[in-house]
């Protein structure tokens, strides 16, 4: 069946690159995406990327799509204390509910 | 922008009692979906509908029900709580289609306590 696989944790200094990484399984994945969590809050789309597509760049974040290994990864230039949360990858095959990973927290050390 | 919207952040209940969890999108998305989020589990998928009055289980639907008389809402139900079932609960939507773009939009989650 479908499976997506992240690390648990992340910690990283603040100012420097992180990067998340995520594997999955469906061959026929139209679209990956990454959310983020804050504590105590909901899932907030943060970026998406389609599966023709190797690598998206928005702002800080870069996500890059590796289609033969089935790897994704999200990241994150001059990382801040406002990026520590939960990432999640997920990702999209035909109509049917998205399958998500474990999340990844990411913790900045000032 | 999407807004889902969970009829309350927090809520404490005791042990047997019917539980109602609210969700309303205000964007036409014809999917619906509750998760339950626990440490270490990450998302499980409870209950999801593609439509006006359809469900389907999701991976953990044991101990829940669903309704969707409307298309802009869609309410978890427990039908006797247990404390096994304190948890954090997250509802989304999205756009039905194939090969589109369907982001699963989320509310800001209802933590539950069951005492």
């Amino acid at each position: 069946g479908e499976d997506v696989e992240q690390s648990l944790f992340l910690s990283v200094r603040e100012g420097d690159s992180s990067v998340i990484n995520c594997t999955y399984t469906d061959s026929s994945s139209t679209y990956l995406y990454w959310y983020k969590q804050e504590p105590g809050a909901g899932l907030q789309l943060l970026t998406y990327i389609f599966s023709n597509m190797d690598m998206k760049q928005d702002q800080r974040l870069t996500v890059l799509l590796n289609k033969k290994d089935k790897h994704l990864s999200l990241r994150i230039a001059d990382t801040q204390t406002g990026d520590s949360a939960i990432y999640f990858c997920a990702e999209l095959s035909g109509n049917t509910p998205l399958v998500f990973g474990k999340g990844t927290r990411l913790s900045v050390i000032a | 922008d999407v807004k889902v919207t969970q009829s309350s952040r927090y809520l404490v209940k005791r042990t047997g009692e019917k539980v109602f969890l609210e969700c309303v999108q205000d964007m036409d998305h014809e999917n619906m979906f509750w998760y339950r989020q626990d440490p270490g589990l990450g998302l499980r998928l409870i209950y999801f509908s593609y439509d006006v009055k359809m469900k389907e289980k999701g991976d953990i639907p044991e101990g829940y029900s669903v309704s969707r008389e409307k298309k802009e809402r869609f309410s978890l139900i427990l039908e006797s709580a247990s404390t096994n079932q304190t948890s954090m609960y997250l509802c989304a939507s999205s756009l039905r289609g194939m090969g589109n773009n369907q982001p699963q939009h989320f509310g800001d989650g209802t933590r539950l306590s069951i005492l």
